[in-house]
C-alpha cells in the first residue's frame, strides 16, 4: 500500500539544524510532489513548501525561506527537510504529505497520502 | 497570502445530526479547496478536494460544496467516529495556506 514513513523524533538545542526524512513506498516517488507540512502542540497546520522529486524543483512558503531547505534521493525514494536556526518556536511535529492532482481543464492539488510525523523539540 | 477562516472554531453535536462546518477564503480560490480530518495525535487525513469531490474510502456523509470564497462541509447522520478536528485547506496558490480548524465535539 501507499505510505510515507518518516525518521523518528529529535531533540535540538537552539540556532542547530535538524533534518527529517520520509521514505515512499508503494508508488512512483517521482511521479508526486512531497510536501511538509508542520504541526505545533494544539496549535493548527502550517504548509512550508514543497519538493518535486523528479525536476527536484521546490517551493518554500515565506517564512521560512532562507532557513529550510527540501530534498529528495530518488535511488531510495526518500525525501528530506532540513531546517536550520532552530528556535523554541520551531517545536512541533513535522508531517510529510504526498501531493496529488485530478482534473482536466483545470488541475486542483491536494494531499492525499500523509506520514506519522516528526515530533522535533528544540530545547537548551 | 489567502487567509482562511474556518466557523465555527468548535462545536458539539449527537450522534446522529447534521454537522456543517464553513471556510471562507480572503479572495477567490475558485473551487480550489481541500477538507481533511485530523484526530487526536493523528495525521490528517484527506476527506474532500476539489471543494466537492470525495476521496476514496471516505464515507458518503461527508460532503463538499462552495466555489468563489465560501465553503461548506456537512456530516450527514453524525457518527461517534467523527469526534475529530476538521480543516480547510485551499491550493489555489502558494502558500497552501490553512484554516485555523473546527474541533467536533459528540455529545
Amino acid at each position: 500500500q501507499v505510505q510515507l514513513v518518516q525518521s523518528g523524533a529529535e531533540v535540538k538545542k537552539p540556532g542547530a539544524s535538524v533534518k527529517v526524512s520520509c521514505k515512499a513506498s508503494g508508488y512512483t516517488f517521482t511521479s508526486n510532489d512531497i510536501n511538509w507540512v508542520r504541526q505545533a502542540t494544539g496549535q493548527g497546520l502550517e504548509w512550508m513548501g514543497w519538493m518535486n522529486p523528479n525536476s527536484g524543483n521546490t517551493g518554500y512558503a515565506q517564512k521560512f525561506q532562507g532557513r529550510v531547505t527540501m530534498t529528495g534521493n530518488t535511488s531510495i525514494s526518500t525525501a528530506y527537510m532540513d531546517l536550520s536556526s532552530l528556535t523554541s518556536e520551531d517545536t512541533a511535529v513535522y508531517y510529510c504529505a504526498r501531493g496529488a492532482t485530478s482534473g482536466y481543464t483545470a488541475f486542483y492539488y491536494y494531499m492525499d497520502v500523509w506520514g506519522k510525523g516528526t515530533t522535533v523539540t528544540v530545547s537548551s | 497570502d489567502i487567509q482562511m477562516t474556518q466557523s465555527p472554531s468548535s462545536l458539539s453535536a449527537c450522534v446522529g445530526d447534521r454537522v456543517i462546518i464553513t471556510c471562507r477564503a480572503s479572495q477567490s480560490i475558485s473551487s480550489y479547496l481541500n477538507w481533511y480530518q485530523q484526530k487526536a495525535g493523528k495525521a490528517p487525513k484527506l476527506l474532500i478536494y476539489a471543494s466537492s469531490t470525495l476521496q476514496s474510502g471516505v464515507p458518503s456523509r461527508f460532503s463538499g460544496s462552495g466555489s468563489g470564497t465560501d465553503f461548506t462541509l456537512t456530516i450527514t447522520s453524525l457518527q461517534p467516529e467523527d469526534c475529530a478536528t476538521y480543516y480547510c485547506q485551499q491550493s489555489y496558490s502558494t502558500p497552501y495556506t490553512f484554516g485555523q480548524g473546527t474541533k467536533l465535539e459528540i455529545k
